[in-house]
């Protein structure tokens, strides 16, 4: 069974990073991880995606804050974005991408405040 | 980006209904569309992929067709669990981009 799993800070503060970790479990072997976001009350934002290999896509609107990157030795995905603002405050959820997005983690609260 | 709408964006019925969710992309996206289920609380669960492929263990009450430029969700006979929000999603480019959800809820 594909499990996913979301972990990083709560709260982050206004122009520093956000970094969140995405441990995957379940024995896959190559495969895309996506980042989606969702803001309280809001819709779906897709962040980008980055596979095994270590190849990524990035959404344009964020790419110029966005780093991605994974340790397969640990299989685990990382997400970085900088200079934070309010309006990054969302669910973080990672999810396997493969023909669409299969199994997703439980998603992680990120709040950007002072 | 290729923007998806969907319709309606709210949809009141009752259990045992026939309810459809349209989802139309500004572009074509021939079969690069998914759909998803969101439930308060919860991640986004994968009902269709392709258009119309059911996702294993999905209840076969769920359907998906169209291709191109519009795209069709359908639940031929509502369950109580079946309330919820409802995405689409286009793969066909980047960036990936969703549609703004449809929110089922009981009549």
């Amino acid at each position: 069974q594909v499990q996913l799993q979301e972990s990083g800070p709560g709260l982050v503060r206004p122009s520093e990073t956000l970094s969140l970790t995405c441990s995957v479990s379940g024995g896959i072997i190559s495969y895309y991880v996506s980042w989606i976001r969702q803001p309280a009350g809001g819709g779906l934002e897709w962040i980008g995606r980055i596979h095994t290999t270590g190849g990524t896509n990035y959404n344009p609107s964020l790419m110029s804050r966005l780093t991605m990157s994974v340790d397969t030795s640990k299989n685990q995905f990382f997400l970085e974005l900088d200079s934070v603002t309010a309006a990054d405050s969302a669910i973080y959820y990672c999810a396997r991408d493969s023909q669409g997005l299969d199994y997703w983690g439980q998603g992680a609260l990120v709040i950007v405040s002072s | 980006d290729i923007q998806l709408t969907q319709s309606p964006s709210f949809l009141s019925a009752s259990v045992g209904d026939r309810v459809t969710i349209t989802c139309r992309a500004s572009q074509g996206i021939s079969s690069y569309l998914a759909w998803y289920q969101q439930k308060p609380g919860k991640a986004p669960n994968l009902l269709i992929y392709g258009a119309s492929t059911l996702q294993r263990g999905v209840p076969s009450r769920f359907s998906g067709s169209g291709s191109g430029t519009q795209f069709t969700l359908t639940i031929s006979t509502l369950q109580p669990e079946d309330f919820a929000t409802y995405y689409c999603q286009q793969l066909n480019s980047y960036p990936i981009t969703f549609g703004q959800g449809t929110r089922l809820e009981i009549k």
